[in-house]
């Protein structure tokens, strides 16, 4: 049984671009968030979708912005990059998300 | 708001040691209590939880105990090997299923 799976691993963009992220939940999984976290931080929660839809909302810019398919896989998209925005994305999968949130490795994201 | 503050690292220790790192939390309701492990380059695992006040979460050999009256959820055990060796975040859970995280305690251990 897979686990959550991220892809890419690792990116470089340069400020100003944009970027997407995708995540696979966990086998019976149908929720999908997002966290970012920062190097020597604690992740910080971005967003989280259910049935497609955004359900709750850390305090993050519209320029983060997701979508989840009806496979319950999920995007995270992030427009005009900073270079504040470097850090590593982490994706999680649960059961209607208020169960228990199995994390994948994350992709690491450079912003130069 | 709701928030989480654990003890400052690095904690470094010797193979065998007693370990606490302490987690205490500010909540309205009652959330669950979370403690992650993250390997260095990986993602984060869960290591064990509490879903109400006096629960005891426990997992290859670490504790925590769900204390209610003093907001705390202190990471506890016996013998550390140098296999623990990895940063540990302790989290809750609101009734909207978002995880808020401490800022992470880095744990050494040398043989």
């Amino acid at each position: 049984d897979a686990g959550v799976t991220q892809s890419p691993t690792h990116l470089i963009k340069t400020r100003g671009q944009q970027v997407t992220l995708r995540c696979s939940p966990k086998s019976g999984h149908d929720t999908v968030s997002w966290y970012q976290q920062a190097l020597g931080q604690g992740p910080q929660f971005i967003f989280q979708y259910y049935e497609e839809e955004e359900r709750q909302r850390g305090n993050f810019p519209d320029r983060f912005s997701g979508h989840q398919f009806p496979n319950y896989s999920s995007e995270l998209n992030v427009n005009a990059l900073l270079l504040g925005d470097s850090a590593l994305y982490l994706c999680a999968s649960s059961k209607d998300g208020k169960n228990i949130q199995y994390f994948g490795a994350g992709t690491r994201l450079s912003v130069l | 708001g709701n928030s989480v503050t654990q003890m400052e690292g690095p904690v470094t220790l010797s193979e065998e040691a007693f370990l606490t790192i302490n987690c205490t939390y500010t909540a309205t309701g009652y959330p669950s209590l979370f403690w992650y492990v993250q390997y260095p380059g990986e993602g984060l695992q869960l290591l064990l939880k509490a879903t109400k006040a006096d629960d005891k979460g426990s997992n290859k050999g670490f504790e925590a105990t769900y204390r209610k009256e003093t907001t705390s959820f202190h990471l506890e055990k016996g013998s550390v090997q140098v296999s623990d060796s990895a940063v540990y975040f302790c989290a809750l859970r609101n009734q909207g299923g978002k995880l808020i995280f401490g800022q992470g305690t880095e744990l050494s251990v040398k043989p």
